[in-house]
């Protein structure tokens, strides 16, 4: 079945450096692409989606491209804050039921 | 505009009690889902509702209800609530089963 394997956790790193969160799936047929991000004590909130192959998806910085060859959605930001430190969720939606598959999370810690 | 609307925040409740999650949205979707997020298994469908008048099982079913109320509101019923039913619920909805899920900010129960 479709499936979403993220990077174990958690990631540390010190403020201003590049992050990277890799993410794979499995699936049948053409799903879209989503990262959210849950903040400690919230709920979980849109940070950038994809909807087709080479498609890039980009808010606040950060990045992903849909790879089809690859099937890969790994995330990507150029300098992380101390306020970037979140779980982060790659998610998979499935384009013929419409059910919405997650990864198990990745931890970002940044250290000021 | 609140999005998802859930109560309450947090619940604890004793071994065979019931009760009933309650979420809301106001941004007219169509389609509204309850997920449980467990540690290191990201989040898992329970039951969905792709439209008004309909709802379906999802990955974790089983020890739950729902009813869609109404176009706004999906409730989530526990009939006989069991230690292992101790988790974070969110609430989601989106315009369409193939469009973005929108989330709430979760309801953390404990069942001792």
């Amino acid at each position: 079945g479709d499936s979403v394997t993220q990077m174990e956790g958690p990631v540390t790193l010190s403020e201003e450096a590049f992050l990277t969160i890799n993410c794979t799936y499995t699936a049948t047929g053409y799903p879209s692409l989503f990262w959210y991000v849950q903040y400690p004590g919230e709920g979980l909130q849109l940070l950038l989606k994809a909807t087709k192959a080479d498609d890039k998806g980009s808010n606040k910085g950060f990045e992903a491209t849909y790879r089809k060859e690859t099937t890969s959605f790994h995330l990507e930001k150029g300098s992380v804050q101390v306020s970037d430190s979140a779980v982060y969720f790659c998610a998979l939606l499935r384009s013929n039921t419409g059910k919405l598959i997650f990864g198990q999370g990745t931890t970002l810690q940044v250290k000021p | 505009n609140a999005g998802v609307t859930q109560t309450p925040k947090f619940q604890v409740l004793k071994t065979g009690q019931s009760m009933t999650l309650q979420c809301a949205q106001d941004m007219n979707h169509n389609s509204m889902y309850w997920y449980r997020q467990d540690p290191g298994m990201g989040l898992r469908l329970i039951y969905y509702s792709a439209s008004e008048g309909t709802t379906d099982k999802g990955e974790v079913p089983n020890g739950y209800n729902v009813s869609r109320l109404n176009k706004r509101e999906f409730s989530l019923r526990l009939e006989s609530a069991a230690p292992s039913q101790t988790s974070v619920y969110f609430c989601a909805s989106s315009a369409g089963t193939k469009e973005t899920q929108y989330f709430g900010p979760g309801t953390r129960l404990l069942v001792l």
